[in-house]
């Protein structure tokens, strides 16, 4: 198994308070994913990463940030959590864009009440 | 963004084979693909596709693509009750962006 990590695995938060959840990898890999999975939507890009510092909007931004400081560490971060974003988030990594084979990680069970 | 559907159950008996459709919409998908999510886990790779293809085999796994009615399914020979589980169609665009259906819950009964 590719080497991701995320953490916290489960989280519950009130509506409004910052979150932020992380995504670690060991592979050294360039790109790194932030999805959300919600029933009757599979999964939906929020952003991703293709380096350190650089990182670009996907399909469901709204809401959420992200930072990458160091390769091996990627942060998504809800400034002010809503009920909206109550999901499982995953994180995955690839070698490269493209038809490479994107590696997830385990996921977050995130609850805002 | 693009729509990738899928239905959302199938019931098989073991033994039998599976057979899990999706539909998508953009005509200048690249690759296609076919994730496994057992639960409580991400998702797993099982196969692609490149969009000039028609068919792919690999082992008990059977892809076929008609580009023209941009429908994808992947038949599973022989299904056993450790395929149970979601299973994901995805399309690269050209702008090298994954869309994912909605996934399908395939349940092997035994």
């Amino acid at each position: 198994d590719a080497g991701i990590t995320q953490s916290p695995r489960h989280k519950v938060t009130e509506t409004g308070t910052p979150v932020t959840l992380r995504c670690h990898q060991t592979e050294n890999h360039r790109y790194m994913y932030w999805y959300r999975q919600d029933p009757g939507h599979g999964l939906r890009l929020i952003h991703y990463s293709y380096g350190v510092k650089d990182t670009d909007k996907g399909e469901v931004s709204d809401g959420y940030s992200v930072s990458r400081s160091k390769t091996e560490d990627f942060l998504l971060t809800l400034e002010s959590a809503t009920s909206s974003q109550t999901s499982v988030y995953f994180c995955a990594i690839s070698e490269r864009q493209g038809i490479y084979e994107q590696y997830f990680g385990p996921g977050t069970r995130l609850t805002v009440t | 963004g693009e729509d990738v559907e899928q239905s959302l159950f199938l019931s098989v008996r073991e033994g039998d084979s599976s057979v899990i459709n999706c539909t998508y919409t953009d005509s200048s998908s690249t690759y296609l693909y076919w994730y496994k999510q057992e639960p409580g886990a991400g998702l797993q790779l099982l196969t692609y596709i490149f969009s000039n293809m028609d068919m792919k085999q690999d082992q008990r796994l059977t892809v076929l693509l008609n580009k023209k009615d941009k429908h994808l399914s992947l038949r599973i020979a022989d299904t056993q009750t450790g395929d149970s589980a979601i299973y994901f169609c995805a399309e690269l665009d050209t702008g090298n962006q994954f869309y994912f259906g909605t996934g399908t819950s395939l349940t092997v009964i035994p």
